[in-house]
């Protein structure tokens, strides 16, 4: 069966300072894997998504996310946090059909 | 394009009362979504739809209807609202159901039920 499990619920980091989100997968087979942001009061909005083209990927806003097969991870990072970041972060495991699996979400928080 | 919309934004039902929330998209999209996001917890799949006329059950469907008559709109209707319906509800649509395929969500509609 597949699951995905983000590792932290909260994640706190300084303006300025790198960004690291945690995300592991359980897949029978490689999955497509997808990191999604959500701001207060706003939708889903993908960041970047991992389909086995390379296993480094680049998203929107300086995120990027690295597929670790032998870790079954796939942790984003961000070498700068901005204010902006600030929101609610969400690892998606998306198999195929209806069979979409999100994380429980990580909440990114980002100090002056 | 306005993407993908929902109505109202913020709602409080009494129990045992019914309501319709309402989900539009503009950008053609033949699959259609309806999630419930609760405190702490990952989106669940409540019903989606592949096409006009064609809808299935998700993950946690209980205690909701839907219904697709055109390609736009994907209204979820509650028939007897319960404390355990209060959530977040997102409706999202996608291009295909491919493994790859990113879905476009809506805002969500905030329901209370008291």
């Amino acid at each position: 069966a597949q699951s995905v499990t983000q590792l932290d619920s909260h994640v706190s980091v300084s303006e300025g300072t790198p960004v690291l989100l945690r995300c592991n997968y359980s897949s029978s087979y490689s999955p497509s894997l997808f990191w999604y942001v959500q701001h207060p009061n706003k939708g889903l909005q993908l960041l970047l998504k991992y389909t086995s083209a390379a296993t480094l990927v680049k998203g929107i806003n300086g995120f990027e996310a690295e597929f670790k097969k032998s870790e079954t991870s796939f942790h984003l990072t961000k070498p700068s946090a901005h204010m902006s970041d600030a929101a609610e972060y969400f690892c998606v495991v998306h198999t195929g059909g209806f069979k979409t699996i999100f994380g429980a979400g990580t909440r990114l928080f980002v100090k002056a | 394009n306005a993407g993908v919309t929902q109505t109202p934004k913020f709602r409080i039902l009494k129990i045992g009362q019914s309501m319709t929330l309402q989900c539009t998209q503009d950008m053609n999209h033949n699959y259609m979504y309806w999630y419930r996001q609760d405190p702490g917890m990952g989106l669940k799949l409540i019903y989606y739809s592949v096409g006009a006329g064609i809808t299935d059950k998700g993950e946690v469907p209980n205690g909701y209807n839907v219904s697709r008559s055109t390609t736009e709109d994907f209204p979820l209707r509650l028939e007897l609202a319960a404390p355990s319906q209060t959530s977040v509800y997102f409706c999202a649509s996608s291009y295909s159901m491919g493994d790859q395929e990113t879905q476009y969500f809506g805002p969500g509609t905030r329901l209370l039920v008291l």
